[in-house]
Parts: C-alpha cells; structure tokens; sequence
C-alpha cells in the first residue's frame, strides 16, 4: 500500500461525457502527477501539481483538466469522452518534485462505451 | 530525458538471482538512472535509483557502469510475486515527469 488513494476504482461512462478521477496524496506530500496508460500509448505523463499550483505539463488534451485542492487532495476532469480516452489512470504522489521518488495509487479504470 | 532500451521480456527461475540490464548510452551527467515496476494493472512500484555510484536498498540493486551508459537491476533472490514489468528511466535532474518506455516483462518461474 503506497499510501495514496485514489476513487472511483472503475468508472464505465458514455462517448461524451464528463467524469472525475479523485485523488488523495501520501501524508506530508506536496506533489501529486496524474499519468494515463493505455494499450497502444503506455503510461504518459500529464500534468504535475505542487501545493495547489500547476508545475508541469505533459501530453494532456485540452478536453482534460486538473486542480489541486488546498488539502492537497487532487482531481482529474475528463470532458467530452471518446472511446480512445478509455485507459487506466493514475495518480502519484512526492514529498515536493525533483528527483523525489514518485509513489503511485491503485488507478481508476476508465471504460467510455 | 535519455532514451533506455531494454529487452521485451526475461524469465528467471524462483530463488535466483533476476538481473535486468538496462542501456541509456545518451545519458548525461546531471541525469539520474531510476527502477519502478508495475505487477500486473497496479500502479507502478518505486524500487531504486542512482547517479554514479552502485546503490542497494531492501528490495534490490543498482549497478551502474563506469561510463554510465548501461545498468543492471538486481533482485538478489527473485520470488513469484517479482513477476512484473520492470522500467528502466532516465530521469534529468529537476525534472517533475517520469517517461516511462516499454519495460521488461520479468516472469519468474517456480
């Protein structure tokens, strides 16, 4: 057990709708990345928070957006869902960013029919 | 970040030693070399990282050559449950992001 929690496990949703992936850091930990994986991509990287401000982006579609909270707590928002946003995603959580070691929630897994 | 590549998949047999390599011959100076791995659909698993100097922790170790452009992942008596994708990457220093490649399927056999 990481220490970071993520909800809901499974989420199975319909071509355009919105959905939200919750998630609760380590204990103490500023940074929380959400990463996505699916079969024919891997695992990408899409964007870092760090302490309630964005610090980094990576391959994140303009239908998805994130926040983090001031309880550190973050969530993922997925818009206008496609069959190809269909994937695992997961959260992770560090102390504060660089070079920290990153430790991965259990994934939500994400199913648009 | 530097480019790894890493064998698709290796077997070992249970209470052996699993040595994964690992190549990163672009790799620069101020870029760290990091183990995680993934068991099954869980979240990826940090194991070990290092710079330049040779590393071991509870779980595994980490020998990285002189020149520092290959590595070897050591898990010194593999068990079935170290069944998993194993990644290999090269992180620069500073950097938020993991880039994750495609991993070493590892399976141990009993």
């Amino acid at each position: 057990d990481s220490g970071v929690t993520q909800t809901p496990k499974h989420l199975i949703t319909a071509t355009g709708q919105r959905v939200t992936l919750r998630c609760s850091p380590r204990s103490g930990d500023l940074s929380v990345y959400w990463y996505q994986q699916s079969l024919d991509q891997g695992l990408q990287f899409l964007i870092q928070y760090y302490n309630g401000e964005e610090r980094a982006k990576g391959n994140i579609l303009e239908r998805f957006s994130a926040q983090q909270f001031p309880d550190l707590h973050s969530e993922l928002n997925l818009s206008s869902l496609e069959l190809g946003d269909s994937a695992l995603y997961f959260c992770a959580s560090s102390v504060a960013g660089a070079k920290d070691e990153q430790y991965f929630g259990p994934g939500t897994r994400l199913t648009v029919t | 970040d530097a480019k790894t590549t890493q064998p698709p998949s290796m077997d070992c047999a249970e209470g052996r030693a699993a040595n994964l390599p690992c190549n990163h011959s672009t790799i620069s100076g101020n870029e760290y070399v990091y183990w995680y791995r993934q068991i099954h659909s869980q979240g990826p698993q940090y194991i070990i990282h290092g710079l330049k100097n040779n590393e071991t922790n509870e779980m595994a170790s980490l020998i990285i050559t002189e020149d520092r452009k290959s590595s070897t992942l050591i898990l010194p008596h593999a068990t079935l449950r170290d069944t998993a994708v194993y990644y290999c990457i090269v992180r620069l220093q500073g950097a938020q992001k993991l880039v994750f490649g495609q991993g070493t399927r590892l399976t141990i056999n009993p």
